[in-house]
């Protein structure tokens, strides 16, 4: 059963769109929500995070939000390059499920930026 | 600092061989990982280590043992291969349990 539901499967936009990654979960223990970037041939990385205290995270260009009451999260990536276009996953974790504390992950989305 | 690095790059088995992937980080990280990725299936847990001496099991974990006898490393064993383990295979340390994860390059095994 997948924790963490994340759409679209893949997603294409011109250079200067906005894409949207959605994620949607339901353990409502789930109290850090990272997003992580991964470039054809690398693994993973983290790109940026967001706790449940607050709404709205941005750093650079990338925004998550963050809607605690519909138990959702999405990366928005303003002013899209190019540079952009990778697989980006997002994730959720519980802080105090002691050894189940793991990530748990979504099933990715592919973004191509088209120039 | 290299980070994460896992050899081999690319491995490619006949059905019924073994291999070992060897993953080694060298930031002093408790918590180990081993994932695969496929293609529409994301990243899977496959086994991981919550410090020296220790493994435990992840979502996938039947066809594939473990070891980490020493902090830095992590080793991941198939004993008999299996066209269903091609896969591309990566490696990740955090310094605490479910905190940010640092992934190698991974490796891409075929299976034939």
């Amino acid at each position: 059963q997948q924790q963490v539901k994340q759409s679209p499967q893949s997603l294409i936009v011109q250079k200067g769109g906005i894409p949207i990654i959605n994620c949607a979960y339901e353990n409502t223990a789930f109290d850090y929500f990272p997003w992580y970037q991964q470039f054809p041939g690398k693994g993973p990385a983290l790109l940026i995070a967001i706790r449940p205290d607050v709404s709205e995270k941005k750093e650079g260009r990338f925004t998550i939000s963050f809607n605690k009451s519909a138990k959702q999260f999405s990366l928005h990536i303003m002013d899209s390059q190019p540079g952009d276009s990778a697989t980006y996953f997002c994730a959720a974790k519980a802080s105090n499920a002691g050894n189940n504390r793991k990530l748990i992950w979504g099933l990715g989305t592919s973004l191509a930026v088209n120039p | 600092n290299a980070g994460v690095t896992q050899t081999p790059k690319f491995r490619v088995l006949k059905t019924g061989q073994s291999m070992t992937l060897l993953c080694a980080q060298d930031m002093n990280h408790e918590y180990m990982y081993w994932y695969r990725q496929d293609p529409g299936m994301g990243l899977r847990l496959i086994h991981y280590s919550v410090g020296e001496g220790t493994t435990a099991k992840g979502e996938v974990p039947d066809g594939y043992n473990v070891s980490r006898l020493k902090k830095q490393n992590f080793l991941l064993g198939l004993e008999s291969a299996a066209p269903s383990q091609t896969s591309v295979y990566f490696c990740a340390s955090s310094y605490f349990l479910g905190g940010e994860q640092y992934f190698g390059p991974g490796t891409r095994l075929t299976v034939t």
